[in-house]
């Protein structure tokens, strides 16, 4: 059985960082794409990036290129998120999702349970 | 980029009745779409895959078809549980662009 675990809620100052992270189980990590993809409190879902563990390049959307970086370490089958030079904007739900052998990162078979990032002075 | 236009942005129907919801593509897609259901507070599930195959474990009430640019998503007899926020999303050109959601209310 396929289960995502994100790490808690994080409250950051604008202009830091922060790294969320996904651990899997279930499955060769190392196979399955990994993207991240985030949501604004009442707003609509955002896709972000992803990355192969096996190839270790990630994809990113234009949107965050330059600030974020997404990572993964097979060793403890777990993905990272890290989002540099936080903004109030960013505050949102962050969730990791799983892809699968045949359709790689194009489509999100299962979920984590969201990261709630929080940007405040 | 891709847009996805998914319309109405939301939509109140009474339980029984059959509930469509469309997405519209700035550009030919082909079939590489997904329907996504988010219920309040959860993560979002995968329900339709390749425009119409249904998600192993997901009731038939739900549907989806088209192809190109047009796209429609389908529950047949609303269920209470359906209370939900529906996406579209297309994998066919990175970045794999979500519409705007559906927001279905029980009316």
């Amino acid at each position: 059985q396929v289960q995502l675990v994100q790490s808690g809620a994080e409250v950051k100052k604008p202009g830091s960082s922060v790294k969320v992270s996904c651990k899997a189980s279930g499955g060769t990590f190392s196979s399955y794409a990994i993207s991240w993809v985030r949501q604004a409190p009442g707003q609509g879902l955002e896709w972000m990036g992803g990355i192969i563990p096996i190839f270790g390049t990630a994809n990113y959307a234009q949107n965050f290129q330059g600030r974020v970086t997404i990572t993964a370490d097979e060793s403890t089958s777990t993905a990272y998120m890290e989002l540099s030079s936080l903004r109030s904007e960013d505050t949102a739900f962050y969730y990791c999702a799983r892809g699968s052998l045949d359709y790689g990162d194009k489509i999100l078979w299962y979920w984590g349970q969201g990261t709630l990032v929080t940007v405040s002075s | 980029d891709i847009q996805m236009t998914q319309s109405p942005s939301s939509l109140s129907a009474s339980v029984g009745d059959r509930v469509t919801i469309t997405c519209q593509a700035s550009q030919d897609i082909s079939n590489f779409l997904n329907w996504y259901q988010q219920k309040p507070g959860k993560a979002p599930k995968l329900l339709i895959y390749d425009a119409s195959t249904l998600q192993t474990g997901v009731p038939s009430r739900f549907s989806g078809s088209g192809s190109g640019t047009d796209f429609t998503f389908t529950i047949s007899s609303l269920q209470p549980e359906d209370i939900a926020t529906y996406y579209c999303q297309q994998y066919d050109n990175l970045p794999y662009s979500f519409g705007q959601g559906t927001k279905l209310e029980i009316k």
